[in-house]
């Protein structure tokens, strides 16, 4: 079991680029999260998931865009990216509903917009 | 609205020394409240929950609901404790937003050898 894993792990955006944030997990969870964390403002979330083809948004959502086409891969997307989304994003995943206190982290995505 | 406020965000300790991190929160029904906690080059991770009342690690912590506080404690604290720890809400009523954590901005404990 590979858990939740996240593609990249590192990346370079100038301002104006897009990209996508891939978040995988081998759970067979309903419920998956991506959060960002920033220096001193700990973790915000940015928009969630609770089964496929569902998204909602979180605390943080503008900006940024997801899609949940299979249950086990949550996308992440910035179509222009500003220099503000410089952050480690976090992708998380829980069994259930009644489980969503029991989050399960990938290792995060260091991603810099200059 | 809720939220929850961790005040420190560094907190040193010598090895052996009592370790206490603190949490409060802000929320108005009754909340579930956690510990999550992330080693060095580690995922983050549950550490223990109120409603399960059980030591994990040595740490351990209660609700008090009077004080609105969470503070997770450790009577001799170890080198390994090294860690960043995030108090996590979880608000107990129905409805869209009721499976959302809502994390503390963290405190980074540094155990001095």
């Amino acid at each position: 079991n590979a858990g939740v894993t996240q593609t990249p792990k590192f990346r370079v955006l100038k301002t104006g680029q897009s990209m996508t944030l891939l978040c995988a997990q081998d759970m067979n969870h309903e419920y998956m999260y991506w959060y960002r964390q920033d220096p001193g403002m700990g973790l915000r979330l940015i928009h969630y998931s609770v089964g496929e083809g569902t998204t909602a948004k979180g605390e943080v959502p503008d900006g940024y865009n997801v899609s949940r086409l299979k249950k086990q891969n949550f996308l992440l997307g910035l179509e222009s990216a500003a220099p503000s989304q410089t952050s480690v994003y976090f992708c998380a995943s829980s069994k259930d509903r009644a489980r969503s206190y029991e989050q399960y982290f990938g290792p995060g995505t260091r991603l810099t917009v200059t | 609205a809720q939220r929850v406020t961790q005040p420190e965000k560094l907190l040193s300790v010598f090895k052996g020394a009592p370790v206490e991190l603190k949490c409060n929160y802000s929320y108005s029904g009754s909340p579930e409240l956690f510990w999550y906690v992330q080693y060095s080059r580690q995922r983050l991770q549950l550490l223990l929950r109120h409603i399960s009342r059980e030591s994990i690690k040595g740490f351990t912590a209660d609700l008090n609901k009077g004080e609105t506080s969470f503070h997770l404690k450790k009577p001799f604290a170890q080198e390994e404790d090294s860690a960043m720890y995030y108090c996590a809400l979880l608000p107990t009523y129905s409805g869209a937003g009721s499976y959302q954590l809502t994390f503390g901005k963290g405190t980074k404990l540094s155990v001095i050898p």
